[in-house]
């Protein structure tokens, strides 16, 4: 059973980049058909898509965020990683990392796992 | 990219039938195969609960259903329950934008 862990920084100044990490354990992100995600959820709001990076490495951001995210990825030890740059008190969140399946092996087109979530505040 | 409209909370006796709505547009919702459903409860990482608009994933009651007409997707608990109040989310692939987009989310309470 895939399982997903963030890590990071609770507290980022004003702006700074958010950088987190999401460790995968059970399977291999290099998996054809997977997704590797982030979302983001600010304080007593809704869900946010931030982008994901694919099994080949392949990226796709949020248009409203593109110029400010960056996610990467490293196989060998199974982690993908956030970069939010420039961040402000508005990007204060709850953030996510999830797998998104896209094959119809798993539950195709959906963000079928989710790891529980860190909460960064950005504040001085 | 805005975000999917919801109604902001929908309420139920135990054992009524809610259902919720997600409306997009035609570049999302109603051109998406891939619209899914996600139950939150406080504090608590996001559930699966309904994939490819109307499949729910192995060890989803079959009480919650999903179902599309035209830009509007809906979710529909049958038989409510108290462990089903919880905020819900709706979300659509947008093909044209290669992102995806969630709704603003409906807060369940059983009565």
């Amino acid at each position: 059973q895939v399982q997903l862990q963030e890590s990071g920084p609770g507290l980022v100044e004003p702006s700074q980049t958010l950088s987190l990490t999401c460790t995968v354990s059970g399977g291999s992100i290099s998996r054809r058909g997977y997704y590797w995600s982030w979302i983001r959820q600010r304080p007593g709001k809704g869900l946010e898509w931030i982008g994901y990076i694919d099994y080949s490495g392949i990226t796709y951001y949020n248009p409203s965020l593109k110029t400010r995210v960056t996610i990467s990825a490293d196989t060998s030890k199974s982690q993908f990683s956030l970069s939010l740059t420039s961040v402000t008190a508005a990007d204060t969140a709850v953030y996510y990392c999830g797998e998104y399946c896209s094959s119809t092996t798993c539950y195709d087109g959906a963000f079928d796992i989710w790891g529980q979530g860190t909460m960064v505040t950005v504040s001085s | 990219q805005s975000a999917l409209t919801q109604p902001a909370s929908v309420s139920g006796s135990p054992g009524q039938s809610i259902t919720i709505s997600c409306t997009g547009a035609s570049s999302d919702v109603g051109a998406s195969a891939f619209v899914s459903w996600y139950q939150q409860h406080p504090g608590i990482a996001p559930k699966l609960m309904i994939y490819e608009v109307s499949n729910r994933p192995s060890g989803v009651p079959d009480r919650f259903s999903g179902s599309k007409s035209g830009n509007t997707a809906s979710l529909t608990i049958s038989g409510l329950q108290a462990e089903d109040e919880a905020d819900y989310y709706c979300s659509s692939y947008t093909s044209n934008s290669r992102s995806h987009v969630f709704g603003t989310g409906t807060r369940v309470t059983v009565l």
